[in-house]
């Protein structure tokens, strides 16, 4: 079982529509949970941090965390060709840099004007 | 604030020959690290300085590769000798001390084995 495991996509949205990436991640004892966005060629982009069960919003970017599903997930609502990347889910057993954060593949979208 | 700054950018390189890459982490950020992501695949930890320590070097694939940080600074990654397999984009990563509020990438280098 992979660490942290998402869909590859990809994943196609209409402009204006709302996008949905998940992940899930196999170890329970996970505290730190992170979205990064990378377009092609370039470096991954921190976008989203979450630590705590629930929601947390961020202009048009909602990330939610269950940990007792060990899922996370992030929505884009109203999303432009710009959005259209590769999002890494990312997650790090502790809140400190004690430890390492591990990727997931990645979920290709493509937001089509 | 300048940001992780990687170089270079692209190397090619013949199966058998060196290579070495560098890292220049965010001023002042003790943590760095380096990753590796390989063709279709995740990208994968290799391995966790703490200023000039390895405080975790288990993803580091075999002893072809050597790691190095210079007085807790840049870092240097070097692969001798080079194989096939050992093609991707290296990320260098760097992060504040304490809490972890995600880290920042430099720009990769993508190292191609021929």
């Amino acid at each position: 079982q992979k660490e942290v495991e998402q869909n590859s996509g990809p994943l196609s949205v209409p402009e204006g529509a709302i996008a949905s990436l998940n992940c899930t991640y196999s170890d329970r004892g996970s505290q730190s949970f992170f979205w990064y966005r990378q377009y092609s060629g370039k470096s991954p982009e921190l976008i989203m941090s979450i630590y705590s069960n629930g929601d947390k919003e961020d202009g048009r970017f909602t990330a939610q965390l269950n940990k007792a599903s060990q899922y996370v997930s992030l929505l884009i609502r109203d999303s432009q060709p710009s959005d259209s990347a590769t999002y890494l889910c990312a997650v790090n057993a502790g809140p400190y840099n004690n430890n390492d954060m591990r990727f997931g593949a990645g979920t290709r979208l493509t937001v089509k004007p | 604030e300048a940001g992780v700054t990687q170089f270079p950018s692209h190397s090619v390189i013949e199966k058998g020959q060196t290579v070495t890459l560098r890292c220049d982490p965010i001023s002042g950020h003790d943590n760095l690290y380096w990753y590796r992501r390989v063709m279709g695949k995740e990208i994968k930890f290799l391995l966790h300085f703490v200023k000039e320590s390895k405080q975790d070097e288990s993803g580091m694939p075999n002893n072809r590769f050597l790691a190095e940080r210079t007085g807790g600074t840049y870092s240097t990654l070097k692969v001798q000798p080079a194989e096939l397999e050992d093609s991707g984009v290296y990320f260098c990563a760097s992060s504040q001390r304490d809490f972890n509020y995600g880290y920042t990438f430099g720009s990769g280098t993508r190292l191609t084995v021929v």
